[in-house]
């Protein structure tokens, strides 16, 4: 069974500050990966969708890579902003048309 | 990317009653789409897959008779809470899947349901 965990859980930082979230994965047969952010209280926003042939995708400050064998994902936020503050869930696909497994979250406050 | 939407944003019903919650794929052609739920602090859960023209396959756990999925045409999708009570105060995520053969999925705005 797959399950997606992701690590930290919350993270505060200074606003202008380089930052990494993680996410592992139990099955290394995945489809794709994908990275949302969700606010509180609202839906998600898709932020990068990384295919399972793929290393990494970059959009803006944005960067997520793709370790299949091992199982990982990183999110990298550069120069962060107060803006960033939100929830980053990371989700995998296990084939064309099916529906998406969750981690948690990690909850990221960025402060002024 | 696909847009989605649902309705109503918030419910606030008393024990007993049912609840509506509609999906639509606004610019999309969705033969399937999917339903979650998130309970707070937690992450989204997949109750079940809708998918158009047939019988919903629902999640183990999830009570189909509970929770009543109908997907009559290719932009919109229905889940209706029967009898909610206040365990089932939660929020209600669809989402669909866009271009063929990508797997990337758009997700609706959510629905916050509270069960008095």
């Amino acid at each position: 069974k797959q399950e997606v965990t992701q690590i930290p859980a919350a993270l505060s930082v200074p606003e202008g500050e380089n930052l990494v979230l993680n996410c592992s994965f139990t099955d290394s047969a995945i489809y794709n990966l994908q990275w949302f952010r969700q606010d509180p209280g609202k839906g998600l926003t898709s932020l990068l969708l990384i295919q399972s042939s793929q290393r990494e995708q970059t959009s803006g400050r944005l960067n997520a890579s793709l370790d299949k064998s091992s199982g990982r994902s990183t999110l990298y936020i550069a120069a962060s902003q107060p803006g960033d503050s939100a929830t980053y869930l990371c989700a995998v696909g296990v084939g064309a048309g099916t529906a998406l497994i969750f981690g948690k979250g990690t909850t990221l406050s960025v402060s002024s | 990317g696909a847009v989605v939407s649902q309705h109503p944003s918030w419910v606030i019903c008393k024990s007993g009653t049912s609840v509506k919650i509609e999906c639509r794929s606004l610019d999309f052609q969705a033969t399937t789409m999917f339903w979650y739920r998130q309970f707070p602090k937690q992450s989204l859960m997949l109750m079940a897959t809708s998918n158009e023209g047939s019988k919903a396959t629902y999640e183990q756990g999830v009570e189909k008779d509970k929770f009543l999925i109908n997907h009559a045409s290719l932009t919109l999708s229905t889940l209706t809470v029967t009898s909610a009570h206040p365990e089932d105060s939660s929020f209600y995520i669809c989402s669909v899947s866009g271009r063929a053969g990508y797997n990337e999925q758009f997700f609706g705005p959510g629905t916050r349901l509270t069960v008095l």
